[in-house]
Formats: structure tokens, C-alpha cells, sequence
């Protein structure tokens, strides 16, 4: 079936250094795309979405650029701190699937001081 | 508001015995749904529930594994009998209806199997 994947499974970053976190997905009939983040012990938080007819959305301090051509999504964490460090997950879905949530593997971030 | 609430938080189990988890979704939210998640993997969807009806349990492993939701509020996962290879965070969320897209996490239940 139709997954969604990472390209690395870890990422170690400098305090204050600029972060991004790939991902890879394969339904083209994917429209809405969600970053979650994942402490040790905790369920995933929602970060920041995008949807299919954007390429770039930005929050605070997070950026979400998406590239349907090639199918690809990232997320861009400015000025990492500590508090970044988690696993971050991508998550695709479409209106067919009932809007179901399909997650990559995830990205272990390491904020390193 | 409070968010999704799960119980118990963690729980270790002999192979071949029973458990159950309970979630209580966060208030006016119509779907919810329980996934699993294995150590180093993204969570995956066991059972979807709109109100106290099953929306999609094609991934649920039912000679094992059963979900209700009587009432339309509060949900229970049972696991019965339990195999080494359920050991894994099993996660409930809830969103309202019509923006499943928004899901919110409950902490999780981590189990370990024996």
C-alpha cells in the first residue's frame, strides 16, 4: 500500500543552528500533510500542516515546504533549541481515506549544546 | 481544554494474557481512534470509530484484539490472549467530526509483553 517515508532516521544539530527534516510520500491523491513531534513518553503533537495546494507554510519558528512534483515535504526548525529535541513524524492523508492519518517512520532530532 | 486521556499508562503482561486499555477523548469529539505503535515507528491506525460506530477496523487483528465504544464518548482496546509482538505504545486520539484531518494524541498505554 501507499506509505509515507523518511529519509533519515537521526539528525544531530548545534544549539541555535537551523534544522530540516525530510520526508518522503507516495500517494499522489495525498492533499493534507501534518509534521507531528514526539517527546520521550508522550503522544505526537501537532506542529504544523500543510495543504496540497500550498508549498510553503510558516508558524513560528517552523517552516513546511512541500514540493508535489517530486513528492516531497520538509520541515525547517529555525534557531534549534534543546526543547526541539524529539522524534518528528510526517503524516499524509486524502479526502478518500476518510481522512485517515498514514505516518512515516520518523526522525530522531538531537539538539546537541 | 483537556486533551485525551489514557489509563493505565504503562502495563507489563505474561504472553497468552489478557489487557485492556481505556481512553476518554477530549469533550465533542465524535471520532476517535487507537493506534499501535511499535519501538522506532510511526503509529499505525488499528480502529477508527465515529460516535459508538467502527469506521474502519480493517487493520485491527481481530482474533485477538477487540474495541468498543458503547456510548459515543469513552473507549476500551482489549488484547486477548496477548503475543510477545504486541509489545508497543498504544495510542488513542480524537478530533471532531468533519476535520478528522486534526487529530489530537492521548500519552499513550505502554506494553510489554513477557
Amino acid at each position: 500500500g501507499e506509505s509515507v517515508g523518511l529519509h533519515l532516521p537521526t539528525l544531530s544539530v548545534q544549539e541555535g543552528d537551523n534544522s530540516i527534516i525530510n520526508c518522503a510520500y507516495s500517494n499522489s491523491a495525498s492533499d493534507y500533510f501534518i509534521w507531528y513531534k514526539q517527546e520521550s513518553g508522550k503522544g505526537p503533537q501537532f506542529i504544523i500542516d500543510i495543504r496540497s495546494n500550498m508549498d510553503k507554510r510558516q508558524g513560528q519558528r517552523v517552516t513546511v515546504l512541500l514540493n508535489k512534483t517530486v513528492k516531497h515535504l520538509s520541515l525547517q526548525i529555525a534557531a534549534t533549541q534543546p526543547g526541539d529535541s524529539a522524534v518528528y513524524f510526517c503524516a499524509e492523508n486524502y479526502a478518500g481515506s476518510a481522512r485517515q492519518l498514514t505516518f512515516g517512520s520518523g526522525t530522531q532530532l538531537t539538539v546537541l549544546p | 481544554e483537556a486533551g485525551v486521556a489514557q489509563s493505565p499508562r504503562y502495563k507489563i503482561i505474561e504472553k497468552r494474557q489478557s489487557v485492556a486499555f481505556w481512553c476518554n477523548p477530549i469533550s465533542g469529539h465524535a471520532t476517535l481512534y487507537w493506534y499501535q505503535q511499535i519501538l522506532g515507528q510511526g503509529p499505525k491506525l488499528l480502529i477508527q470509530f465515529q460516535n459508538n460506530g467502527v469506521v474502519d477496523d480493517s487493520q485491527l487483528p481481530k482474533d485477538r484484539f477487540s474495541a468498543e465504544r458503547l456510548k459515543g464518548v469513552d473507549s476500551t482496546l482489549k488484547i486477548q490472549p496477548a503475543k510477545l509482538e504486541d509489545s508497543a505504545v498504544y495510542l488513542c486520539a480524537s478530533s471532531f467530526y468533519g476535520t478528522e484531518e486534526t487529530q489530537y494524541f492521548g500519552p499513550g498505554t505502554r506494553l510489554l509483553v513477557l
